[in-house]
């Protein structure tokens, strides 16, 4: 148990809906990350918060937002969806200053899109 | 940029087989390089990681080693089990403002009994 907890584990929806996924990290760390792993395009990174604030970006889509809450859990909202955002999200936490960068993941949602 | 690049799969070993899953990087400054692996159905669970050149990473029997001059993070285990069969990940940090980590594509180990 990595200690990093996401919710839901599975979730099936229709295309054009809207999820959040929702991720508690790990006692202490106060960055979060959030992965996208899909067949074709493998372990993509989407975006790093840290103690609330947007920390860095990757190759995070328009129509998927996240945020970092004072309590330091963090969101993931994806919205417009589309057969193709179906994927495991992983979300994943580290103490920040660490130079060892160790980083520890949750389980992931899988999302699917019908 | 930086990058990672780790051989293809699927690996198909024996038991008690020897495994080297090849692995090299691209990176400004100093990263620092992890193995991840991923069991069937679960999430992503650090194996081993290396902070400077030199350094071996080890854990469960797996072993990798920094090499600085070759770019590269082999993994190697000296002899497989079957619980071994997974899906093995390379990365690297690259220690700056984030520590994101930058991922290679994968390598899926099947060992036989």
């Amino acid at each position: 148990d990595s200690g990093v907890t996401q919710t839901p584990k599975h979730l099936i929806t229709a295309t054009g809906q809207r999820v959040t996924l929702r991720c508690s990290p790990r006692s202490g760390d106060l960055s979060v990350y959030w992965y996208q792993q899909s067949l074709d395009q493998g372990l993509q990174f989407l975006i790093q918060y840290y103690n609330g604030e947007e920390r860095a970006k990757g190759n995070i889509l328009e129509r998927f937002s996240a945020q970092q809450f004072p309590d330091l859990h963090s969101e993931l909202n994806l919205s417009s969806l589309e057969l193709g955002d179906s994927a495991l999200y992983f979300c994943a936490s580290s103490v920040e200053g660490d130079p060892r960068g160790t980083i520890y993941f949750g389980e992931g949602s899988w999302l699917t899109v019908v | 940029g930086n990058s990672v690049t780790q051989m293809e799969g699927p690996v198909t070993l024996s038991e008690e087989a020897f495994l080297t899953i090849n692995c090299t990087y691209t990176a400004t400054g100093y990263p620092s390089l992890f193995w991840y692996v991923q069991y069937p159905g679960e999430g992503l669970q650090l194996l081993l990681k290396a902070t400077k050149a030199d350094d071996k990473g080890s854990n469960k029997g797996f072993e990798a080693t920094y090499r600085k001059e070759t770019t590269s993070f082999h993994l190697e285990k000296g002899s497989v089990q079957v619980s071994d069969s997974a899906v093995y990940f390379c990365a690297l940090s690259d220690r700056g403002a984030t520590n994101k980590l930058i991922f290679g594509t994968g390598t899926l180990l099947a060992v036989q009994p």
